[in-house]
């Protein structure tokens, strides 16, 4: 299994560009997440999805956009890029059995920079 | 915001075992804790996790005080590599959203 992929590692956008983050996972997880941190920050949570066709906000989803039509991808959309959304984005997924609990798996990060 | 409140660093000399604790006073009776460090920039790696019972994995032990309010994680002889910041999160189902705190960040020191 590659586990949990993230594409690009890095870019960089100029504000007002619009991009998306690409996940994938090959485990077949139901649940996927992302989230951002910003330098000396812990991780806030931004969208995430219990299964195909289900999405729900996080913490801070304002200027991001998510969709889920397969298990595998979970892709972020940055409408229209801010200086603010400078960050290391990172993916996760886990297992969802209902009660029974799985960890969360996290990708490399990408690394985002907006001039 | 996150259901758990951790202090913010620690030390820790080299060999020795690191106690990091965490209070989640609000817990619920269906709702896990889990532990997960971040080593520099690297994803966040899974650590232990537990209910109500201590528990024990080659990384590390989870000791759950008995009105699960709080618990502490030990890092048995702590390595240099052990040096991360450790995330503690409750959650209940898993369907339930992950909120991560701002963590302990942990230096261990030769």
């Amino acid at each position: 299994n590659a586990g949990v992929t993230q594409t690009p590692k890095f870019q960089v956008l100029k504000t007002g560009q619009s991009m998306t983050l690409q996940c994938a996972q090959d485990m077949n997880h139901e649940y996927m997440s992302w989230y951002r941190q910003d330098p000396g920050m812990g991780l806030r949570l931004i969208h995430y999805s219990v299964g195909a066709g289900i999405t729900d906000q996080g913490e801070v989803p304002n200027g991001y956009n998510v969709s889920r039509s397969t298990t595998e991808d979970f892709p972020l959309r940055l409408l229209s890029a801010a200086p603010s959304q400078t960050s290391v984005y990172f993916c996760a997924s886990s297992a969802s059995r209902g009660r029974v609990l799985e960890t969360q798996y996290f990708g490399p990060g990408t690394r985002l920079l907006v001039l | 915001d996150a259901k758990t409140t951790q202090p913010p660093s620690m030390d820790c000399a080299e060999g020795r075992a690191a106690n990091l604790p965490c209070n989640h006073s609000t817990i619920s009776g269906n709702e896990y804790v889990y532990w997960y460090r971040q080593i520099h920039s690297q994803g966040p790696q899974y650590i232990i996790h537990g209910l109500k019972n201590n528990e024990t994995n080659e990384m590390a032990s989870l000791i759950i005080t008995e009105d699960r309010k709080s618990s502490t994680l030990i890092l048995p002889h702590a390595p240099l590599r052990d040096t991360a910041v450790y995330y503690c999160i409750v959650r209940g189902t898993s369907y339930d959203k992950v909120i991560f705190g701002p963590g302990t960040s942990l230096s261990v020191i030769p």
